[in-house]
């Protein structure tokens, strides 16, 4: 069945570096998304992407849909103590199928 | 808005104990979701429900696990009997079709350990 992959598994970064992270997939996806989780609470919704090639940001995060179609990365600029936590990507192929998530990326946040 | 609310919050259990897990979403969602998180398996649609009726219902593990929504403001996850390999934080959401899937808000999970 339809995989993603997210590397790296864990970061750890100082505050104010930027972040990258990334989602790959065995197979095509018409819509990638990136969600955060925090601890103790339920994955929310950062980005949408539903383009090949869209680039798409919102505040400090800038999130890339792979022309592939199988691949998508997340950044994050200057990062603050409240970035700290699981950032999951997931998939879509059609509009009405279920969505694939990733294992996710935990970021720690060095003092 | 008071956002998806689940109760309880965390549950202990024996094994062989039936668990009921509670979701409102909300208020004017008609889709709802049931996932279950794990370490090993991550995040797992279980089953998903469009105006009450449930639509897809191929993640549900096994004939132990059973999910109803007898309204618009109301659903329960039900596992009878539990066991051990069931302890996991299992997430409800919601959402508005058309956006479906994509635009779901999630609540806050109920921590089950079977024991």
């Amino acid at each position: 069945g339809q995989q993603l992959n997210q590397s790296p598994q864990s970061m750890f970064i100082q505050e104010g570096e930027d972040v990258s992270m990334n989602c790959t997939s065995s197979s095509i996806f018409n819509t990638w998304l990136w969600y955060k989780q925090d601890p103790g609470e339920g994955p929310v919704l950062l980005i949408a992407l539903y383009k090949a090639g869209e680039l798409t940001s919102n505040g400090r995060l800038t999130a890339q849909f792979g022309i592939t179609r199988k691949d998508s990365f997340l950044n994050i600029s200057a990062s603050i103590p409240s970035d700290v936590g699981i950032y999951f990507c997931a998939g879509q192929l059609r509009r009405d199928d279920k969505i694939i998530f990733g294992k996710g990326t935990r970021l720690h946040i060095l003092p | 808005d008071a956002g998806v609310i689940q109760s309880p919050r965390h549950e202990v259990t024996e094994m062989g104990q039936e668990v009921t897990l509670r979701c409102k979403p909300i208020s004017g969602h008609n889709s709802l979701f049931w996932y279950r998180q794990t370490m090993m398996r991550g995040l797992e649609l279980l089953i998903y429900f469009n105006n009450n009726v449930p639509i897809d219902d191929s993640g549900m593990p096994e004939d132990r696990f059973s999910a109803k929504m007898p309204n618009a403001s109301f659903s329960t996850l039900k596992i009878q009997p539990s066991e051990p390999r069931d302890s996991a934080v299992y997430f409800c959401a919601s959402s508005l079709a058309p956006q479906g899937y994509t635009e779901a808000f999630f609540g806050q999970g109920t921590r089950l350990t079977v024991v």
